[in-house]
């Protein structure tokens, strides 16, 4: 059985930095691009980033891109986001998701989730 | 604003077909396949239709999808109590290098 399972969240002040992991098994993590998507309270999906299986894609969100680095340790069964600079927009329940390898841009199986709330 | 755009409600009665749009740009839709996935809060959201078109195993025959150009839909024919949730397209942006996400549709069943 696929489980993606993320840790990490709570709360942080403006301006701090948190480190998201999420633990995958049920499958061989080393075949699959990984994404990280993020839902705002009260609001809709968002994706936030995309790592490739062998490291060498990896695509931020506009929102994100130069404060949050997405990385992998597929020994670990590992993936991570390293989120700095973060802001009270920031906020939100993150999710882990596999992508479901083939021609086309396709999540098939997704963790619980893990809350981060940026607040002073 | 989501670059998928999605009514943010729809609801229908047991006997009705619930269609909820998607639409997007060449960039995404015109261009990617398209998912669509189901999501109750507080859990993990679910694959619901993807490849435009195609229902994983174990989602009810009453989900489908279609595309045509650059909008995609989700009918639901004949919802049931237990569908009430948030419905969400997404597909890749070739421009934005990234995934995209409707705004989402909360489902009500009458």
């Amino acid at each position: 059985e696929v489980q993606l399972v993320e840790s990490g969240g709570g709360l942080v002040k403006p301006g701090g930095s948190l480190r998201l992991s999420c633990k995958a098994s049920g499958f061989t993590l080393r075949d699959h691009s990984m994404n990280w998507v993020r839902q705002v309270p009260g609001k809709g999906l968002e994706w936030v980033s995309s790592i490739s299986a062998s490291d060498t894609y990896i695509y931020y969100a506009e929102s994100v891109r130069g404060r949050f680095t997405i990385s992998r340790d597929n020994a670990e069964n590992s993936v991570y986001l390293q989120m700095s600079s973060l802001m009270v927009e920031d906020t939100a329940v993150y999710y882990c998701a596999r992508r479901h390898e083939g021609s086309s841009w396709l999540i098939d199986y997704w963790g619980q989730g893990t809350l981060v709330t940026v607040s002073s | 604003q989501s670059v998928l755009t999605q009514p943010p409600s729809a609801s229908g009665t047991p006997g009705q077909r619930v269609i909820i749009s998607c639409s997007g740009s060449s960039s995404n839709i015109g261009s990617n396949t398209v998912n669509w996935y189901q999501h109750l809060p507080g859990t993990a959201p679910k694959l619901l239709i993807y490849s435009d078109n195609r229902r994983p195993s174990g989602v009810p025959d009453r989900f489908s999808g279609s595309k045509s150009g650059t909008s995609a839909s989700l009918a639901i024919s004949g919802p049931q109590s237990e569908d009430e949730a948030d419905y969400y397209c997404a597909a890749w942006d070739d421009s934005l290098n990234g995934g995209v996400f409707g705004g989402g549709t909360r489902l009500t069943v009458l």
